[in-house]
């Protein structure tokens, strides 16, 4: 049973390009979290989508940032027009369909670096 | 707005000493409590969770949950040198929409040998 699996593990875009970071969950789990780490600090929660449904972008910025988690294939968090406050690492978790105790599990991450 | 607090440390502790690992949480609808470790560089990796009031052991882990005082702990008996990490608190909010997971900023723990 594959973990959760990001790619790519290393990305360097130019300030203004696009940037596409893909996250497939674990076998049979529906929720995708995604969250983004900048050096020495904690992680910030950015978004959580269930298939198909965005539940909670409340911490992904306004503008430049979007995700979806289609009915088939992985989840994709884009960022448009990158700056170089954008460079960090992006991490990706997912769990089951809710009950209580269920954890996340984490994919080895992205990390976005911005020239 | 709901929040997860850790001291940030670095916490120090000489080798084969306990290290204690403190969290309090703000929602008291949060069901579940996750400990996670991350080693630099790496992604974070679960350790331990617990739902029920009390403690919760686990090899040289203790996780220990009080929910009347909103808190939640972790326990490092022996610790090693490789325990030297940053350990994340989770809290696990369910709410109309499904749940969440919402993470303290995380505590860096430093085993001296």
């Amino acid at each position: 049973n594959a973990g959760v699996m990001q790619n790519p593990r290393h990305l360097v875009r130019r300030r203004g390009q696009e940037a596409r970071l893909r996250c497939s969950p674990m076998k049979g789990h529906s929720h995708v979290y995604w969250y983004r780490q900048l050096p020495e600090e904690g992680l910030k929660f950015m978004v959580y989508l269930q298939k198909e449904n965005i539940i909670d972008e409340s911490g992904m910025p306004k503008e430049r940032f979007s995700a979806e988690f289609p009915k088939e294939g992985p989840s994709i968090l884009r960022i448009q027009q990158v700056v170089r406050g954008d460079s960090a690492a992006y991490f990706c978790a997912s769990s089951p369909a809710g009950r209580s105790g269920t954890e996340a599990f984490f994919g080895q991450g992205t990390r976005l670096t911005v020239v | 707005q709901k929040e997860v607090e850790q001291n940030s440390g670095p916490l120090s502790v000489p080798e084969g000493a306990i290290a204690s690992l403190n969290c309090t949480y703000s929602d008291r609808g949060s069901q579940s409590f996750f400990w996670y470790r991350q080693y630099s560089g790496k992604s974070p990796e679960l350790i331990m969770f617990i739902y029920s009031n009390g403690d919760k052991e686990d090899g040289r882990f203790t996780a220990q949950l009080n929910k009347a005082s909103q808190y939640v702990s972790l326990l490092i008996r022996d610790s090693q040198p490789s325990d030297s990490a940053t350990y994340l608190c989770a809290v696990n909010i369910r709410d109309n929409y499904g749940q969440n997971f919402v993470f303290g900023p995380g505590t860096r723990l430093s085993v001296l040998p």
